[in-house]
């Protein structure tokens, strides 16, 4: 049984950059079936697609956030990670780390989320 | 960008059948997945492929996908159904969407 385990700081600063890390257990993140993905949601809201990684390397990310985001993965530790730059209020949420299946781009196993917090 | 339209709320009576849409421009010809997430807790697919389900999950979840309309059926409603369900598809432009959200309420 595969699992995601978010980690990472609960509380950021405005302007500061958000940084998480997704540890896989139960699998290889190596596998070329899959991506690896960040979904974020704010509290009462919906669910927001951050952006993906393949283990070539190869990311994708949503064009709302394309600028401030960086997705890198680190095959020896089974692990990929997250680095949301100019971080402000509007980026407060649970952050998911989730495994997506790369023929149908669906989700099949999330993290169970960590809420970050940016404020001063 | 590719926007999904899901309605806020949908009530059922236990036993009865639960409709929830997903509405898109010419989804039907998208593959539309569809998430369980109830509070405090990440989501669990339910749907994959328009109308596949998981192992695990019951098959009083189906789902179906024509026109501009997916729909999430539930059949025989229970009290644990009870939740928020999202639609999610792929889109050459918008990549990843996700619905807004639909909170089932179970009366």
């Amino acid at each position: 049984q595969v699992q995601l385990q978010e980690s990472g700081p609960g509380l950021v600063k405005p302007s500061q950059t958000l940084s998480l890390t997704c540890t896989v257990s139960g699998g290889s993140i190596s596998s070329g079936s899959y991506y690896w993905s960040w979904i974020r949601q704010p509290a009462g809201k919906g669910l927001e697609w951050i952006g993906r990684i393949y283990t070539s390397g190869s990311t994708n990310y949503n064009p709302s956030l394309k600028s401030r985001v960086t997705i890198s993965v680190d095959t020896s530790k089974n692990q990929f990670s997250l680095k949301l730059s100019s971080v402000t209020a509007a980026d407060t949420a649970v952050y998911y780390c989730a495994r997506g299946l790369a023929a149908g781009l669906y989700f099949d196993y999330w993290g169970q989320g960590t809420l970050v917090t940016v404020s001063s | 960008s590719y926007v999904l339209t899901q309605p806020p709320s949908v009530s059922v009576a236990p036993g009865k059948t639960a409709r929830i849409t997903c509405g898109g421009n010419n989804i039907g010809s998208k593959s539309v997945h569809w998430y369980q997430q109830k509070p405090g807790q990440a989501p669990v697919l339910v749907i994959y492929y328009d109308s596949d389900r998981p192992s695990g999950i019951p098959e009083r979840f189906s789902g179906s996908n024509s026109g501009n309309t997916a729909t999430l059926t539930i059949s025989r409603v229970e009290a644990g159904d009870e939740a928020d369900y999202y639609c999610q598809v792929w889109d050459s432009s918008s990549d990843q969407v996700f619905g807004g959200g639909t909170k089932l309420t179970v009366l």
